[in-house]
């Protein structure tokens, strides 16, 4: 089991420019979570998925943020024009099923904006 | 306001010595779990608890709903030990997010 996979591990992009985060969830796991981690907000949830539709983005910033899931081994994350605020990392995370189980978290996607 | 608080925020611990972290819940937890992030920035599974008590060799976890606090206690101490603690919890209202606590720092030297 390679666990959750993120990628690319580190990202840098210029101010204003898109970005693409990828995630591939544990085989078998029919919920998708993402993250961000900054030093000032700490780990904040932004939107979840369980078996590829949107159930929860109320994390989400308004703008400029987007989430998909279009097949259960891959979802992805979208920062349009991206701002020097968007720097973080964005954890992606899985879990088997329903509430009540356990959320497995992947390496992360280092995103700097210049 | 802060909807998991967790204390300490940093904890500097000799080898072969014992102690605990808390977090306590502003929110209708139903479920805590308890990470481990290492220096490179991945965050390991310690625990999962719906409400009582689990132990993995020298990590003891304990959550209790009603009171709504759940505690980690570290024995014996390693190296190893060291890192960034942070409790999540599920709230009862919140879905599946996790919300997370600032973490804990603990430094462990010889």
């Amino acid at each position: 089991n390679a666990g959750v996979i993120q990628t690319p591990r580190h990202k840098v992009t210029g101010k204003g420019q898109e970005a693409t985060l990828w995630c591939e969830p544990i085989s078998g796991h029919s919920a998708v979570f993402w993250y961000r981690q900054t030093i000032v907000q700490g780990l904040e949830f932004l939107t979840y998925f369980r078996n590829q539709a949107p159930i929860d983005d109320s994390g989400m910033p308004k703008e400029r943020f987007s989430a998909q899931m279009p097949n259960q081994s891959h979802s992805t994350l979208k920062i349009q024009s991206t701002q020097p605020q968007d720097s973080a990392v964005y954890l992606c995370a899985s879990s088997p099923d329903w509430g009540g189980y356990e959320q497995y978290f992947g390496p992360g996607t280092r995103l700097t904006v210049l | 306001g802060d909807k998991v608080k967790q204390s300490p925020s940093a904890l500097s611990l000799q080898e072969g010595t014992n102690s605990a972290l808390r977090c306590n819940f502003s929110i209708a937890a139903t479920t805590v779990q308890w990470f481990l992030q290492n220096p490179r920035g991945s965050l390991m599974n310690l625990f999962y608890l719906v409400p009582g008590t689990k132990e993995n060799g020298r990590l003891k976890s304990a959550f209790d709903s009603k009171e709504s606090y759940s505690t980690l206690h570290i024995r014996d101490a390693q190296l190893e030990d060291s890192g960034t603690y942070f409790c999540a919890a599920e709230a009862r209202q919140g879905g599946r997010a996790l919300i997370f606590g600032t973490g804990t720092t603990v430094s462990v030297s010889p």
